[in-house]
């Protein structure tokens, strides 16, 4: 079983829309979270970094931990275009090394 | 300000030749990690370094060898290259979130 498990879309959404990225994990030991963007033929950037349970808002970007479920969520508010990327997240593990999902890729249509 | 920097950006190699990867990071940062990005595999850890002098293997290490002589660099030589290891090659530095290089795109023919 992968450390994380990602579903890898293609998701479709019109712009302005409200887009739900969803992440499974396995191992409860460790309780922090990123999530990362990925232009194509880009290296990945920090969206988010969140502890433990609840959530953490910045701008249009929402990080929910639910630890009972091992579930981990990124909301996007008012899609734009420009959003159209692939989200990453990712469990961290010692020595902070972190353990990544396959990548969900979305596209915002104008 | 560069942030983390990976050199080539990009290579094709015959199968059995070696080469080596460059990352340098001018942030100061202790932790270093080297991950290959796949198709439908994500990105997963090759080998990482806690501080200069040190390594680790990742989930793959296996056909690399790094080395971090200085703080600010981390290299990763591929000994014989295969078509196996086609693939891009990340680099990544810090404690808590990371900051990623713009990768190496690797083709071994």
């Amino acid at each position: 079983q992968k450390e994380v498990e990602q579903d890898p879309g293609p998701l479709s959404v019109p712009e302005g829309a409200i887009v739900s990225l969803n992440c499974t994990y396995s191992n409860s030991a460790f309780q922090y979270f990123m999530w990362y963007r990925q232009y194509s033929r880009k290296g990945p950037e920090l969206l988010m970094y969140t502890y433990s349970s609840g959530n953490k808002e910045d701008g249009r970007f929402t990080a929910q931990v639910d630890k009972s479920s091992k579930y981990i969520s990124l909301f996007i508010r008012d899609s734009q275009p420009s959003d159209s990327a692939t989200y990453l997240c990712a469990r961290g593990g010692n020595f902070n090394k972190f353990y990544f999902g396959s990548g969900t890729k979305l596209n915002v249509k104008p | 300000n560069a942030g983390v920097t990976q050199t080539p950006k990009f290579r094709v190699l015959k199968t059995g030749q070696s080469m080596t990867l460059l990352c340098a990071q001018d942030m100061n940062h202790e932790y270093m990690y080297w991950y290959r990005q796949d198709p439908g595999m994500g990105l997963r850890l090759i080998h990482y370094s806690v501080g200069e002098g040190t390594t680790a293997k990742g989930e793959v290490p296996d056909g690399y060898n790094v080395s971090r002589l200085k703080k600010q660099n981390f290299l990763l030589g591929l000994e014989s290259a295969a078509p196996s290891q086609t693939s891009v090659y990340f680099c990544a530095s810090g404690t808590g979130g990371y900051t990623f290089g713009s990768g190496t795109r690797l083709t071994v023919v």
